[in-house]
């Protein structure tokens, strides 16, 4: 299985800053045959579920706030939110979609400063 | 924008079965695949397996081969999940996923979730 692995584990950052969350697979989840990696990030909120966010690593899901970014090819990757906002606290997943099983990280928990 | 609706929560005793339910709306159910995805306290979410809701194809996770059984009835636009011989490690919330790419696949990414399912084991 390809092990996901989060840095950090727990992020606090001023509202109207940057964020950033790295995630990092144990081999590349990168389709050479269409140059896509399969890297996807979830956001969740207490007792909700899941919420997906990106997908092939830089494409955004519909109707996903534009300050969202994802980036990284082949083992590495990062989410960003270019300036916080209240509603964005929030644990961030990301789940390789490359190869069976999918597997998902263990959870960046993102709080306000 | 399609929804799941889950069926309330459960509380089993150890080698018990449970059967959750996830009704959808919103989009067309059989030509999507529906992943069951569970989370322990503490624990990362964890892939269980799909079920193809047009032809009813399952692919079940090789650490719940055997104790799992995913269903579905199209006239109700529903996927069942019914796992069995349940222990204490069980104890988790369960979730029905559409696997957004539309293909019976195992590596998918998942675009609609239920509201999620508790399901207690203990005696």
């Amino acid at each position: 299985d390809i092990v996901m692995t989060q840095s950090p584990d727990s992020l606090a950052v001023s509202l109207g800053e940057r964020a950033t969350i790295n995630c990092k697979s144990s081999q590349s989840v990168l389709y050479n045959s269409n140059n896509k990696s399969y890297l996807a990030w979830y956001q969740q909120k207490p007792r909700q579920p899941p919420r997906l966010l990106i997908y092939w690593a830089s494409t955004r899901e519909s109707g996903v706030p534009d300050r969202f970014s994802g980036s990284g090819s082949g083992t590495d990757f990062t989410l960003t939110i270019s300036s916080l906002q209240a509603e964005d606290v929030a644990i961030y997943y990301c789940q390789q979609h490359y190869s069976s099983p999918p597997t998902f990280g263990q959870g960046t928990k993102l709080e306000i400063k | 924008q399609g929804q799941h609706v889950q069926s309330g929560a459960e509380v089993k005793k150890p080698g018990a079965s449970v059967k959750v339910s996830c009704k959808a709306s919103g989009y067309t159910f059989t030509t999507y695949t529906i992943h069951w995805v569970r989370q322990a306290p503490g624990q990362r979410l964890e892939w269980m397996g799909w079920i193809n809701a047009g032809n009813g194809d399952t692919r079940y996770s090789q650490r719940f081969q055997g104790r799992v059984t995913f269903t579905r009835d199209t006239s109700a636009d529903t996927a069942y999940m019914d796992l069995s011989s349940l222990r204490s490690e069980d104890t988790a919330v369960y979730y029905c996923a559409r696997g957004s790419s539309g293909i019976p696949r195992d590596h998918d990414a998942f675009d609609i979730w239920g509201q999620g399912t508790l399901v207690t084991v203990s005696s």
